[in-house]
């Protein structure tokens, strides 16, 4: 099956403690992308990939990291998370050619940050 | 730059009744829209979306929306809302090579 996974779905942490928010997909997808989603703000994009070793800072990149060693991983790194960081976030991929390809989310992964 | 606007955060509708989304958007060069919906607790999913082929694009379960130029607006309808439509909607906009720009969402709640 076609899909987007995210690990963990739920993360409660604490500020200043390094975590890691696994996303792979199964679809050959050249592009990957990160968004947080909160209350009255939409969809946020964080970092965005258009390739293996290929990344761009969204439009909220600030204290977050993102890797793309392999085509199918982009893992979400907070190297010292704070509670502004309490969101839900979500993975998704697409074919290259952001424009005229849907994107597949993943589940989201809820973070809380205290 | 690109930009969406998704008019009424919250939108409330009878079982039966239409359903009407609107969504306006900015654009330099032609873009490409598109529809997700959300259901509670789970990830975005795509409804339909607009590829600078037909005007009226038709989605899943029952949506569709029209691609206006001149009001440069891609509102969401469907004739007949069902109880099973109640979830966050959100309006994309994308051109040339650039990412996804997402609305902030409205929210459909179908009352019986």
């Amino acid at each position: 099956e076609a899909q987007v996974t995210q690990n963990p779905r739920y993360l409660i942490t604490v500020t200043g403690k390094k975590l890691t928010v696994t996303c792979s997909q199964n679809m050959n997808h050249e592009y990957m992308s990160w968004y947080r989603q909160d209350p009255g703000l939409g969809l946020r994009q964080i970092y965005y990939s258009m390739n293996v070793e290929v990344t761009d800072k969204g439009d909220v990149p600030e204290g977050y990291k993102v890797s793309r060693k392999e085509k199918r991983n982009f893992p979400l790194i907070l190297e010292s998370p704070s509670p502004n960081q309490t969101s839900l976030y979500f993975c998704a991929s697409s074919l290259i050619g952001l424009s005229s390809y849907e994107q597949y989310f993943g589940p989201g992964t809820r973070l809380t940050v205290t | 730059a690109q930009s969406v606007t998704q008019l009424g955060s919250h939108v409330s509708v009878s079982e039966g009744a239409l359903v009407l989304l609107r969504c306006n958007y900015s654009s330099s060069v032609p873009p490409y829209l598109f529809w997700y919906v959300q259901y509670p607790n789970q990830g975005l999913q795509l409804l339909l979306k607009y590829t600078s082929a037909a005007t009226l694009v038709k989605g899943i379960n029952g949506f569709e929306a029209e691609f206006k130029k001149s009001e440069t607006s891609f509102h969401l309808t469907k004739p007949s809302a069902h109880m099973s439509d109640a979830a966050e909607y959100f309006c994309a906009v994308s051109s040339g090579n650039t990412p996804l720009v997402f609305g902030k969402g409205t929210r459909l709640s179908v009352i019986a």
